[in-house]
């Protein structure tokens, strides 16, 4: 969808490297995701966030951290990067007060840690 | 843990044929799904939803089938054309929460 956009679409880097992928939207709303995928597995959860003061933790946090810089902002960075990190990375909004969650994806990042 | 799983990983359908994928959710509190398509290099894109108080949806070329009894999804794609080549993904939310919970993805591959 090319009202949610992240950047850079494809990273290598080195493990122990502080890494970090940026999400940007113009549909407006609230709510943000960030998402990882790995091969034959669905989407995972990693965090999310309600509106720029509300930060939490979703399924798989440890070794991430995020900065939701606006609302239209949220990154999701890696201290220090290591190999099982290897994945796709997604970013996704939802607009607030509805009670059905439907998200809208960003195009994705491909991260390779070696 | 998965809650949410697919029957089949691959499916592979003659063009024009009528194509079917299967989901199984566990959670009696999922009260919204949705199903999304990826294309390779591509994020999730929103195909179809449906609510816990409806058992069929229908769009363009695509119905969704929910059966709360057996806690049974399935998406049907009539006509497949060679655009529908991807990775489908059921995903569920529970208790009108923050949080979807996705299956893990049935590859559609549509042959000439």
């Amino acid at each position: 969808d090319a009202d949610v956009t992240q950047t850079p679409r494809n990273r290598i880097t080195k493990t122990g490297k502080r890494i970090m992928l940026e999400c940007s939207q113009t549909k407006g709303h609230d709510r943000m995701y960030w998402y990882r995928q790995d091969p034959g597995l669905g989407l995972r959860l990693i965090y999310y966030s309600f509106d720029v003061k509300d930060i939490n933790k979703g399924e798989i946090s440890d070794g991430y951290s995020v900065s939701r810089q606006a609302q239209a902002k949220f990154s999701l960075s890696l201290e220090s990067a290591i190999p099982n990190q290897t994945a796709l990375y997604f970013c996704a909004t939802s607009e607030t007060g509805s009670s059905y969650n439907e998200q809208f994806f960003g195009p994705g990042t491909r991260l390779t840690v070696l | 843990g998965e809650s949410v799983g697919l029957h089949l990983p691959t499916l592979s359908v003659q063009e024009g044929d009528n194509s079917i994928i299967n989901c199984a959710y566990s959670n009696s509190a999922s009260d919204y799904f949705i199903w999304y398509k990826q294309e390779s290099g591509k994020g999730p894109q929103f195909i179809i939803d449906i609510r816990s108080n409806m058992d069929k949806r229908q769009g363009q070329r695509v119905t969704v089938l929910l059966n709360k009894t057996v806690k049974h999804l399935s998406l049907q794609i009539a006509a497949t054309q060679p655009g529908d080549s991807a990775v489908y993904f059921c995903a569920e939310n529970i208790n009108s929460g923050y949080a979807l919970n996705f299956g893990k993805g049935t590859s559609l591959l549509v042959t000439p």
